[in-house]
């Protein structure tokens, strides 16, 4: 069965410092990755996902994710965050499996940036 | 171009009753699929809808159904509710591998 495994649950950070946020995955087949975000009072939305190509995949408001298929991992990046990326991230992955677009998520980590 | 609506945006239940929760996809997309998000948690698969029947259902137990309408048009129904079924029930729509997520019906079983 697939899982989805996000290493940190809370991650403080002061503004323009860098980010890393963990994901590892496990299946042993084709996937789809996504990382959704959701910001505070509002819905998950979709910060970036990878199919296939360049495994660096670059999303919206600068984030990116490098996705290393002998690693099973598909970690989130941003060189310099702001006040305003303080969300809840998760990351999540499907099995290329015909029509299958099941989506499992891991458990989401809390990002606090401090102004 | 609208999203995802979904409706009511909060319910308040008791143990035992029945709720309804219904989804609009995005224009042009097909496939509905419904999550369950419990506090400090991921969103859960619950079941997917494509052309007017389930196609892949998650570990829910049968008081979890659904139906999706010609229009593509979604519904999430729940009998004999549990305490523990109070969640944010999110809804999300897409037409190839990409999901969009509307903004959720938060229900609270008392």
């Amino acid at each position: 069965a697939q899982s989805v495994s996000q290493h940190n649950h809370h991650v403080i950070l002061s503004e323009a410092a860098s980010l890393e946020l963990g994901c590892n995955y496990s299946y042993g087949g084709t996937v789809n990755l996504f990382w959704y975000v959701q910001y505070p009072g509002q819905h998950l939305q979709l910060l970036l996902k990878y199919f296939s190509g360049d495994p660096l995949v670059k999303g919206i408001k600068g984030f990116e994710a490098e996705f290393i298929k002998s690693k099973f991992s598909f970690n989130l990046r941003k060189p310099s965050v702001q006040w305003s990326d303080t969300a809840e991230y998760f990351c999540a992955v499907n099995a290329r499996l015909g029509r299958d677009d099941k989506i499992i998520f891991g458990k989401g980590t809390r990002l606090h940036i401090l102004p | 171009d609208a999203g995802v609506t979904q409706s009511p945006t909060h319910l308040i239940k008791t143990r035992g009753q029945q709720v309804t929760l219904r989804c609009s996809p995005k224009s042009g997309h097909d496939t509905v699929s419904w999550y369950q998000q419990a506090l400090g948690q991921g969103p859960q698969f619950i079941f997917q809808y494509y052309e007017e029947e389930e196609r892949q259902r998650g570990n829910f137990p049968d008081r979890f159904s659904g139906h999706q309408f010609p229009n593509y048009s979604s519904e999430l129904n729940v009998n004999a509710l549990l305490l523990g079924d109070s969640a944010l029930y999110l809804c999300a729509s897409s037409r190839r591998e990409t999901q969009y997520f509307g903004p959720g019906t938060r229900l609270l079983v008392l």
